[in-house]
């Protein structure tokens, strides 16, 4: 079974500043899929940015990048520019693609504070 | 907004008790997730239909079950309660696709308390 691993609990970054977190996942498929959800406050899921994994060229959404390294089975997120409105818990995500359609599974999640 | 919606969203009750979770899947998914969240924990995926069948199954306890009605609804109960099963639980859905390309979409979840 697949594992998603995101070994940093909290992460704090000063506004207008970077902030890398970090995922790595355990699977023997070569085909997949890898997300980044945000969670809020209000604990909504939001999806933030997705990779798959048969690309080479990294996922970009305005501010948040990946950087995604298949032999090493890394995942990390950067967000750039950071804002107050960044301050959430990240959950790095993988699904398969070689079963049709699977469900998502999640890493522990990272906290991230954003100092004004 | 998701277009997923889920009722309620706070329910308190107490151990011993059965709660049924209601979940409406965006127009045209037919594909629901169900997930838990334990206080400061990660999501865990609990179970899986798509177009009223069960599809996959995850780490569910016996005294939950959950079915898919014909409309696309989905309901997950909650038999049995105790403390430790106060969570959020999340539903989710998707299109049909034979690749799962497609993005899964959450909706608010529905905050369970059990005292």
């Amino acid at each position: 079974a697949q594992t998603v691993t995101q070994s940093q609990p909290e992460m704090s970054v000063q506004e207008a500043e970077t902030v890398t977190l970090s995922c790595t996942y355990d699977t023997s498929e070569s085909d997949y899929y890898l997300f980044w959800y945000k969670q809020p406050p209000s604990r909504q899921m939001i999806l933030v940015i997705r990779q798959e994994a048969y690309k080479q060229q990294n996922a970009t959404e305005n501010r948040f990048s990946v950087n995604f390294q298949k032999a090493a089975k890394s995942f990390s997120l950067k967000i750039s520019d950071s804002q107050l409105g960044d301050a959430a818990m990240y959950f790095c995500a993988y699904r398969s693609l070689e079963s049709g359609n699977t469900p998502l599974v999640f890493g522990k999640g990272t906290r991230l504070s954003v100092i004004a | 907004d998701s277009g997923v919606t889920q009722t309620p969203k706070h329910l308190i009750t107490a151990t011993g008790q059965r709660v049924t979770l209601r979940c409406s899947p965006r127009s045209g998914d037919l594909s629901v997730y169900w997930y838990q969240q334990s206080l400061d924990q990660g999501l865990q995926f609990l179970i899986q239909y798509y177009n009223g069948e069960e599809r996959a199954k995850g780490n569910i306890l016996e005294r939950f079950s959950a079915q898919q009605f014909p409309d696309l609804h989905s309901e997950l109960n909650l038999s049995s309660l105790e403390l430790g099963d106060s969570a959020l639980y999340f539903c989710a859905s998707t299109e049909m696709d034979h690749l799962p390309r497609n993005t899964i979409y959450f909706g608010e979840g529905s905050w369970l308390t059990v005292v």
